[in-house]
């Protein structure tokens, strides 16, 4: 079975600052996707940014961008250039790229990083 | 168009009654799971359905917890007999495909349930 661990349960950040959130994960698989889902206060999960694990190019969205690592098995978040409204819950998750019936589509999340912006 | 409903909100209930929790997916969505969360923890997966067939149910907790979805669209999560433990943030989300498992999943704002 697959396992998501992020090791910062709380991070903080300046506005306009630059921020790294972590994630490691554990996989026997070769192909699957990452992703990083921001969860606000209002509890709907939005996705930030996904990763496919066989390309090398790290995944970029706009002040989002990953660093991707998959011989470490490391798949960090960077924010750039923070702002209030980044201040949320967010959680790495991992899903296989193969399966029969779908069973092999759930997300597994980590427990998640609470990010605090402060003005 | 419209996102991932859910409802309702907010349930609060007395330990041992019965509790429905409804979805409705995004319109065309083929692939609509259910997750648990606990508090300060991450979502757990429950069950997993393409359209009406119920494909993965390993995740529910115990036979108290049942879902369905008779028509390939809107899917309700029941429970039954609950127990403190049940109180959690049940979450659903939907996708369109059923092969791309690149696809992001949208998401409801969830169901917060207290059990008394």
């Amino acid at each position: 079975a697959q396992t998501v661990t992020q090791s910062q349960p709380e991070m903080s950040v300046q506005e306009a600052e630059t921020v790294t959130l972590s994630c490691t994960y554990d996989t026997s698989e070769s192909d699957y996707y990452l992703f990083w889902y921001k969860q606000p206060p209002s509890r709907q999960m939005i996705l930030v940014i996904r990763q496919e694990a066989y390309k090398q190019q790290n995944a970029t969205e706009n002040r989002f961008s990953v660093n991707f690592q998959k011989a470490a098995k490391s798949f960090s978040l960077k924010i750039s250039d923070s702002q209030l409204g980044d201040a949320a819950m967010y959680f790495c998750a991992y899903r296989s790229a193969w399966g029969s019936g779908g069973s092999n589509y759930k997300l597994t999340f980590g427990k998640g990083t609470l990010l605090t912006v402060n003005p | 168009g419209a996102g991932v409903s859910q409802s309702p909100r907010y349930k609060v209930a007395k330990r041992g009654q019965d509790v429905a929790l409804r979805c409705d997916p995004i319109s065309g969505h083929v692939s609509l799971f259910w997750y648990q969360q606990a508090l300060g923890q991450g979502p757990e997966f429950l069950t997993y359905f393409q359209n009406e067939a119920q494909l993965d149910k390993s995740g529910l907790p115990s036979d108290r917890f049942f879902a369905e979805r008779p028509e390939g669209s809107v899917s309700t999560l029941k429970i039954q007999r609950t127990q403190q433990e049940d109180s959690a943030v049940y979450l659903c989300a939907s996708s369109l495909r059923r092969w791309d498992a690149g696809q992001p999943q949208h998401f409801g704002d969830g169901t917060r349930l207290s059990i008394l």
